[in-house]
């Protein structure tokens, strides 16, 4: 299976910090990748396709860039709505996987 | 109006059997693959099962090959996944997922599924 390393695990950060989110692919995966924001009890939401394509409705603070193997979301200007757990999903090969998490908090 | 309601969730014991459903509307079931993930209690996502369009591919995650069957009944426009043998650490929210450009992007609310003696 294809493993997706993702880092940091946690953040704290400030309204208004930018914010910037890694995951690494252990091979290749051209840009099959998505960014989901989750909020507790909620079902996750896709921010970002294909690496780098924004997800409608998805305010433009958010994007992300990358492909092989290094990806990066970015968070522009950290609003209070964006304190939540980000994951990264690899689709290229099945089964599909996860990166652990990133969960941003409040500083 | 793409909808996914997951049901039958619930507590059960280990070794027991659950068998979670689908329900979907708003899109083309023929067409499309479908998914099972899971997130176990504070921990992070964990893709489950794929099945195609059609159901003739299926996919299982290693935690769970051999013990869990993924299903779908186009006609209804349901969605199965028949869980056998369940242990403590299959104790999780079940989400329903269709995928959209390439990857999910269609969740269910999300169905409990509470593995205790």
């Amino acid at each position: 299976d294809i493993q997706m390393t993702q880092s940091p695990s946690s953040l704290s950060a400030s309204v208004g910090d930018r914010v910037t989110i890694t995951c690494r692919a252990s091979q290749g995966i051209r840009n099959d990748l998505g960014w989901y924001q989750q909020k507790p009890g909620k079902a996750p939401k896709r921010l970002i396709y294909a690496a780098s394509s924004l997800q409608s409705g998805v305010p433009s603070r958010f994007s992300g860039s990358g492909s092989g193997t290094e990806f990066t979301l970015t968070i522009g200007s950290l609003q209070p709505e964006d304190f939540a757990t980000y994951y990264c999903l690899q689709h290229n090969i099945y089964p599909w996987t996860f990166g652990q998490g990133t969960k941003v908090e409040i500083k | 109006e793409v909808q996914l309601v997951e049901s039958g969730g619930g507590l059960v014991q280990p070794g027991g059997s659950l068998r979670l459903s689908c329900a979907a509307s708003g899109f083309n079931m023929y067409n499309s693959w479908m998914h099972w993930v899971r997130q176990a209690p504070g921990k992070g996502l964990e893709c489950v099962s794929t099945i195609s369009g059609d159901g003739g591919s299926t996919i299982y995650g290693k935690s769970v090959k051999g013990r869990f069957t993924i299903s779908r009944d186009n006609s209804k426009n349901t969605l199965y996944l028949q869980m056998d043998s369940l242990r403590l650490e299959d104790m999780a929210v079940y989400y329903c997922v269709l995928t959209d450009n390439g990857s999910f992007n269609f969740w269910g609310q999300g169905a409990l599924v509470i593995v205790s003696s």
